[in-house]
């Protein structure tokens, strides 16, 4: 079966890290462009940042840039986003999602269940 | 606010044709493929439509999307129960470098 399971997510408080971490299994994960998308308690998704198949590629939303950074590692199938200076606008569910290419701007066709995250102090 | 348009609420009677619109400008929807996904609570976001009008496998051909411009729709035909979720539509915007949602549309089937 093609799955994404994220973890790493938790409560913590404003101005700390948090690393997100996404395992793969059931496709080509070098194959695919990956992405986080949250979604804060009560509000829509966002797209938070995106990475090509080779790392060659990255994006932020504005509202990471600077903070968060993303990354993979295809012999391990896992892809990341470290979370630095995180603030409680963070505070949301965080899914981990396969693009149906090989660059993080298109379909994305596989989501993980995704993990809670919590700024507070 | 975000870079896409929609409209926070659509409703139907079971059966009824729903249309769901998503606006947005050059820098995404104008030059870029446009996709749509589902999300119903508690679940995984769903992909519905992508490359502005194909049907990933396993999705009811009752979906169907269209783009003109800088405006895309989401169509959904012969509205059932189970449709009842909230609907996002997303692009590639080439001035953020960087995909964006719409705010999401909520379906109620009444």
């Amino acid at each position: 079966d093609v799955q994404l399971v994220e973890s790493g997510g938790g409560l913590v408080q404003p101005g700390r890290s948090l690393r997100l971490s996404c395992a793969a299994s059931g496709f080509t994960f070098d194959d695919h462009g990956m992405a986080w998308v949250r979604q804060p308690p009560g509000k829509g998704l966002e797209w938070v940042s995106g990475i090509t198949w080779n790392s060659g590629n990255i994006g932020y939303a504005e509202s990471v840039k600077g903070r968060f950074i993303i990354s993979r590692d295809n012999a391990k199938n896992s892809l990341f986003l470290q979370m630095n200076s995180l603030r409680a606008e963070d505070t949301a569910l965080y899914y981990c999602a396969k693009d149906i290419g090989t660059a993080p701007i298109g379909g994305m066709d596989v989501w993980g269940q995704g993990t809670t995250v919590i700024v507070s102090s | 606010q975000s870079a896409l348009t929609q409209p926070p609420s659509a409703s139907g009677t079971p059966g009824q044709r729903v249309t769901i619109s998503c606006s947005g400008s050059i820098s995404n929807i104008g030059g870029n493929t446009i996709n749509w996904y589902q999300h119903l609570p508690g679940a995984a976001p769903i992909l519905l439509i992508y490359g502005d009008n194909q049907r990933p496998s396993g999705v009811p051909d009752r979906f169907s999307g269209s783009k003109s411009g800088t405006s895309a729709s989401l169509a959904i035909s012969g509205l059932q129960s189970e449709d009842e979720a909230d609907y996002y539509c997303a692009s590639w915007d080439d001035s953020l470098n960087g995909q964006v949602f719409g705010g999401g549309t909520k379906v109620t089937v009444l």
